[in-house]
């Protein structure tokens, strides 16, 4: 699988929005990008993909280069509990379903 | 409901003790995992079954031992513990689909293990 690279951490004023890119310039043509997020002390959640076409659901929006070869992932309006390391990677999705998570980009809203 | 549960939460032992995590998952899937997130916050895959038999096995020392009843349990036995198995431990959930089919992964809130 690609590897990506994440600012180590960003701030972000509460309401607005959060933007947090990743690099990830040795993507193949069939890879996926996913993005989770891990708030301290729980699980990692799980917040979109996409493979080429931007991508939209409740939580975030997910915006790919048209080289494919970086990603930004977007709150619209960053909330105090949007606080938490957020994960880019990408993977084949039918590789045996493992997930290498990078170091993260660590988020914090603050009021 | 809780979609992926994990006991205990915390789990604190003396070195060379042997202990075991239990993991349960109600969402009907067919795969489940292990993940080790050590103290630089670092996760890391150990183990994966699919329809309880194993599929990945990352560089994991053999004390560690995954055990599948059934596709809704996965077990973790840790052997002789080492100072070094602290960390915190996920169990992880998906539905096995088609190339192409996104299949995310649902993660339990983990066991903290602290080895003394």
């Amino acid at each position: 699988d690609a590897k990506t690279t994440q600012p180590t951490s960003m701030d972000c004023a509460e309401g607005r929005a959060a933007n947090l890119p990743c690099n990830h310039s040795t993507i193949s043509g069939n890879e996926y990008v996913y993005w989770y997020r891990q708030i301290h002390s729980q699980g990692p959640q799980y917040i979109i993909h996409g493979l080429k076409n931007n991508e939209t659901n409740e939580m975030a929006s997910l915006i790919i280069t048209e080289d494919r070869k970086s990603s930004t992932l977007i709150l619209p309006h960053a909330t105090l509990r949007d606080t938490a390391v957020y994960y880019c990677i990408v993977r084949v999705t039918n590789t045996g379903n493992q997930f290498y998570f990078g170091t993260g980009t660590s988020l914090t809203v603050i009021p | 409901d809780t979609a992926v549960s994990q006991t205990p939460k915390y789990l604190v032992t003396q070195m060379g003790n042997d202990k075991s995590i239990k993991c349960e998952q109600n969402l009907g899937h067919d795969t489940m995992y292990w993940y080790k997130q050590d103290s630089k916050k670092f996760l890391k895959i150990m183990f994966s079954y699919n329809n309880k038999e194993l599929i990945i096995n990352e560089t994991v020392p053999n004390r560690f031992s995954p055990k599948s009843p059934d596709k809704a349990h996965l077990n973790l036995h840790i052997n002789s513990l080492e100072l070094g198995d602290s960390a915190v431990y996920f169990c992880a959930s998906s539905q096995s689909g088609l190339a192409g089919v996104y299949n995310e992964q649902f993660f339990g809130p983990g066991t903290r293990l602290t080895v003394l």
